[in-house]
């Protein structure tokens, strides 16, 4: 079975451009989230979507935006990048909305310069 | 806003050692507990969960977890590292209610051989 799948895998932006990174969730699963993992520390919350709809939202600006497609893979867009949005970025998809077992992808490795 | 803090930074062990890595969360309600493990180069996966019971959980690989609940506490146990196991690891704590899992900051331990 195909787990979770991210693209593109590595990338790399100038400061005060837009980025969109693509994550597509284990057959079945209606539920994607999105994580911000910086070097040395866990993965941080940025979006949970269940259904097509935004369940949640960590405390990341403005700039930072998803969505979820009838299909139920997900596009995770940062507008006007800074130096500090460099991270791996991470999806995860889960069955439920309420597990909170989650299943990752590898994650796109975002370098902004 | 609850945290989840896991005090051992970085573990190094010889093959055979026991292992127990700490893990605490802040939150007082009913909690969903996991821990996660990253072997290098690869994803995050799921090594144990504890939702509600017995309050120790075994996982994959040989591990367990014990949950206290009077001390907020999910440690992670192994009687006997073996160098497969040089990986980092998450302890991730789920809110009752909330769906979305706070990670730790993640403990990477190092087994040689």
């Amino acid at each position: 079975d195909a787990g979770v799948t991210q693209s593109p895998t590595h990338l790399i932006k100038t400061r005060g451009q837009h980025v969109t990174l693509r994550c597509s969730p284990i057959s079945g699963h209606k539920s994607v989230s999105w994580y911000q993992q910086v070097l040395g520390q866990g993965p941080q919350f940025i979006f949970q979507y269940y259904e097509k709809e935004e369940r949640g939202r960590g405390n990341f600006p403005d700039r930072f935006s998803a969505r979820q497609f009838p299909n139920y893979s997900s596009e995770l867009n940062v507008n006007a990048l800074l130096l500090g949005d460099s991270a791996l970025y991470l999806c995860a998809s889960s069955l439920w909305q309420d597990t909170g077992e989650l299943f990752f992808g590898e994650g796109s490795r975002l370098t902004v310069l | 806003a609850q945290s989840v803090s896991q005090h051992n930074h970085h573990v190094i062990l010889s093959e055979a050692a026991s292992l127990e890595l700490g893990c605490n969360y802040s939150y007082g309600g009913t909690v969903n507990l996991f821990w996660y493990v990253q072997y290098p180069g690869q994803h995050l996966q799921l090594l144990l969960k504890y939702f509600s019971g017995d309050p120790l959980v075994k996982g994959i690989k040989g591990f367990e977890a014990e949950f206290i609940k009077s001390k907020f506490s999910f440690n992670l146990r192994k009687p006997s590292v073996q160098w497969s196991d040089t990986a980092e690891y998450f302890c991730a704590v789920n809110e009752g209610g909330s769906y979305i899992p706070t990670f730790g900051r993640g403990t990477s331990l190092i087994v040689h051989p």
